[in-house]
C-alpha cells in the first residue's frame, strides 16, 4: 500500500445520518487532501491542508465538514448528504513538490 | 482556467503491442504535467511528471509521456503493453505558481490489454 489509509472502505448512509471519514498518512508529509471521485467525472479537489491549515476549499457546501487535527490524520465529517453525494472520497497526502501526490484507497460512499 | 482533456474513455489494446493514451492540456504560463494510474479498488498511483528540461520523461513501470508544448499535448506510451497495465489512467495539469496542491485531473481513460 502507499502508506496513506482509510476507513471506513465502504460506507452506505442516510441522508439524515452523521457519519466521518478518516485518514491517516504514515510518510512524514506536511500537506493532505480531499478528493471526490464520481463516475465519468474529473477528479474534484475538495480541501486541501497545509501545516494543518486549511489552504483550499473549492466551493464544497457545508455539508461536508474537514478536519485535520494534526500532520498525520485528516477527517471528512459528513452531514445531511444527498444521493448525489454518493462518490469515491480519495485523501491525499504530499511533502515538498505538492504535485506528487500519495493516495489512499478512497471510502466507497452511498447515500440513500 | 486550467484544464485537462482526456479525449478517450476507453483503449483497448493487445498484450505486446505499443500502447498510447491521450491527454491535451490548457493552462496559462508553463504547465506542469502529471500521469496518475488507479488500479480497482485502489487509491491513484504517480506515474511520471514534465516540470521542464527534456520533453521526453519516463515514470514507472516502463511507462514515458511526450510533451509537445505546440500542440498542447502530454500523451502517455508504453512500446510493449502487458495485461497488468489494465487500469484507469489519469492525466493532471498545473502551473508554475499555482495554488498549494492545486492539480487539475482529466476524467480518466481506462486501459483494456487483452492477451
Amino acid at each position: 500500500e502507499t502508506g496513506v489509509t482509510q476507513t471506513p472502505r465502504h460506507l452506505v448512509m442516510g441522508m439524515t445520518n452523521k457519519k466521518s471519514l478518516k485518514c491517516e498518512q504514515h510518510l512524514g508529509h506536511n500537506a493532505m487532501y480531499w478528493y471526490k471521485q464520481s463516475a465519468k467525472k474529473p477528479l474534484e479537489l475538495m480541501f486541501v491542508y497545509s501545516l494543518e491549515e486549511r489552504v483550499e476549499n473549492n466551493s464544497v457546501p457545508s455539508r461536508f465538514s474537514p478536519e485535520c487535527p494534526n500532520s498525520s490524520h485528516l477527517f471528512l465529517h459528513l452531514h445531511t448528504l444527498q444521493p448525489e453525494d454518493s462518490a469515491l472520497y480519495l485523501c491525499a497526502s504530499s511533502q515538498g513538490n505538492p504535485w506528487e501526490q500519495f493516495f489512499g484507497p478512497g471510502t466507497r460512499l452511498t447515500v440513500l | 482556467a486550467q484544464s485537462v482533456a482526456q479525449p478517450e474513455d476507453q483503449v483497448n489494446v493487445a498484450e505486446g503491442n505499443p500502447l498510447t493514451v491521450k491527454c491535451t492540456y490548457s493552462v496559462s504560463g508553463n504547465p506542469y504535467l502529471f500521469w496518475y494510474v488507479q488500479y480497482p479498488n485502489r487509491g491513484l498511483q504517480f506515474l511520471l511528471k514534465y516540470i521542464t528540461g527534456d520533453n521526453l520523461v519516463k515514470g514507472s513501470y516502463g511507462f514515458e509521456a511526450e510533451f509537445n508544448k505546440s500542440q498542447t499535448s502530454f500523451h502517455l506510451k508504453k512500446p510493449s503493453a502487458l495485461v497488468s497495465d489494465s487500469a484507469l489512467y489519469f492525466c493532471a495539469v498545473t502551473k508554475y505558481g499555482g495554488s498549494q496542491g492545486n492539480l487539475i485531473f482529466g476524467k480518466g481513460t481506462k486501459l483494456s490489454v487483452k492477451p
